[in-house]
């Protein structure tokens, strides 16, 4: 069974829509939850990281958590085309010292 | 701040020739320092992580290994590549439970 679950994509959405990545996992005890975004050939960058259940923003970002459910989502505002990347979750299951990472999703933003 | 650097950018080595990629971080003392994989087209693989000096654990049984022989530097090793070990094989680096934050990354070819 896979740690972290992301569907594929890809994703396509218009400038200016709401994006909606979703992730799952499987380890009930995970404490942490990133999104990093990564373009082609290059290395991911970290977006937003959540730790408590519910929603945190920034920017145009928002991270939502539900631990009950084990999944953890990212929304972006008014999306961009240079929004368009492969869009990664990352969990630190309850061993602490690891992350976990799902195999990302693909957005693209059409203009 | 912190920094991570890692080297070579690209290489393209002989199927059974040796390999040795390096990783070393500034700014922090004591971090964690993992070494992932990522296949063209696919997900981030956990190979090793360590918490400190000769600290390895390792993920993935296969022909690489990895080494810590001081507090910021990492190494990852083979004896002999395998044409499976192409990719792109990125270093990174933690303060615990904190964000993970990843080097530019090594691509690797094997012929």
């Amino acid at each position: 069974q896979k740690e972290v679950e992301q569907n594929s994509g890809p994703l396509s959405v218009p400038e200016g829509a709401i994006a909606s990545l979703n992730c799952t996992y499987s380890d009930r005890g995970s404490q942490s939850f990133f999104w990093y975004r990564q373009y082609s050939g290059k290395s991911p960058e970290l977006i937003m990281f959540i730790y408590s259940n519910g929603d945190k923003e920034d920017g145009r970002f928002t991270a939502q958590l539900n631990k009950a459910s084990q999944y953890v989502s990212l929304l972006i505002r008014d999306s961009q085309p240079s929004d368009s990347a492969t869009y990664l979750c990352a969990v630190i299951p309850y061993n602490f010292n690891k992350f976990y990472f799902g195999s990302g999703t693909k957005l693209n933003v059409k203009p | 701040s912190q920094t991570i650097h890692q080297w070579p950018a690209t290489l393209v080595q002989p199927v059974g020739s040796p390999l040795s990629l390096e990783c070393t971080v500034e700014g922090t003392s004591n971090p964690n320092l993992y070494w992932y994989r990522q296949a063209a087209g696919r997900g981030l693989q956990l190979l090793f992580y360590s918490v400190g000096i000769g600290q390895i654990s390792s993920e993935v049984p296969q022909n690489l290994s990895a080494s810590r022989p001081q507090d910021r530097q990492f190494i990852l090793s083979s004896k002999k590549l395998l044409l499976s070990d192409s990719g792109f094989y990125l270093c990174a680096w933690s303060e615990g439970a904190g964000e993970l934050f990843f080097g530019e990354g090594s691509r690797l070819t094997v012929l």
